[in-house]
């Protein structure tokens, strides 16, 4: 069956740097996505990788290891509107998204 | 950037009745677009995939007679709640595939969502 695994939750410090994680495995790999997901928000379009390495976008990076089944969105100096759900999601041979569960991420003062 | 709109972003419905959410996207065109729920604390559920002018796909376990879809368009799709019932409930969201801008200005193609419906049927 196709799989993505995130941690359900993080905490992180205001100022701070995080990383959350995502692995993967689906029948076919055509890009993984990172979204931001506010509560009672849909979610916005953060990351796209589909080849192996480091994307940076600002105080947000997205790596993507395929031979690993494996990605994590970092993010950097973090500020708390950055508290949300990160959700990962692969597309996969059928172009069709498969998502994660989603992390939720607590940012403290 | 692109951008996907959606219409009404709040419906309070009786059971029984018809609810119509509209799906654009303003400045592209999306010869693909999807329709998603989300339950509270949930991920997001694919329902169905609409491609312009042709009958939307539907996931297993949704109901087509229920959830009609059209996607008459490039830059419309609706999505019909037909006889809504308190259990359908939920936030419905719809998205694009469109062409945004990259990393290092390259153009790559990505999924642009709707602000989302909030659906509740008393």
């Amino acid at each position: 069956g196709q799989n993505i695994d995130q941690p359900t939750e993080m905490t992180a410090t205001e100022g701070a740097i995080v990383q959350i994680n995502c692995t993967y495995q689906t029948s076919g790999f055509n890009g993984l996505f990172w979204y931001q997901q506010h509560a009672g928000e849909a979610p916005t379009f953060l990351s796209y990788n589909v080849l192996d390495g480091l994307e940076e976008k600002g105080r947000f990076s997205s790596f993507l290891s395929r031979s690993k089944g494996y990605s994590y969105l970092l993010l950097k100096e973090l500020q708390m509107k950055d508290s949300a759900s990160y959700l990962c999601a692969v597309r996969d041979s059928n172009y069709q998204l498969i998502w994660g569960a989603g992390t939720k991420l607590i940012i403290k003062p | 950037g692109a951008v996907v709109s959606q219409h009404p972003s709040r419906v309070i419905c009786k059971s029984g009745t018809s609810v119509k959410i509209e799906c654009r996207s303003l400045d592209f065109q999306a010869t693909t677009m999807f329709w998603y729920r989300q339950f509270p604390k949930q991920s997001l559920m694919l329902m169905a995939t609409s491609n312009e002018g042709s009958k939307a796909t539907y996931e297993q376990g949704v109901e087509k007679d229920k959830f009609l879809i059209n996607h008459a368009s490039l830059t419309l799709s609706t999505l019909t709640v037909t006889s809504a019932h308190p259990e359908d409930s939920s936030f419905y969201i719809c998205s694009a595939r469109g062409y945004g801008e990259g990393n290092s200005g390259r153009t790559k193609e990505t999924q642009y969502f709707g602000p989302g419906t909030r659906l509740l049927v008393l």
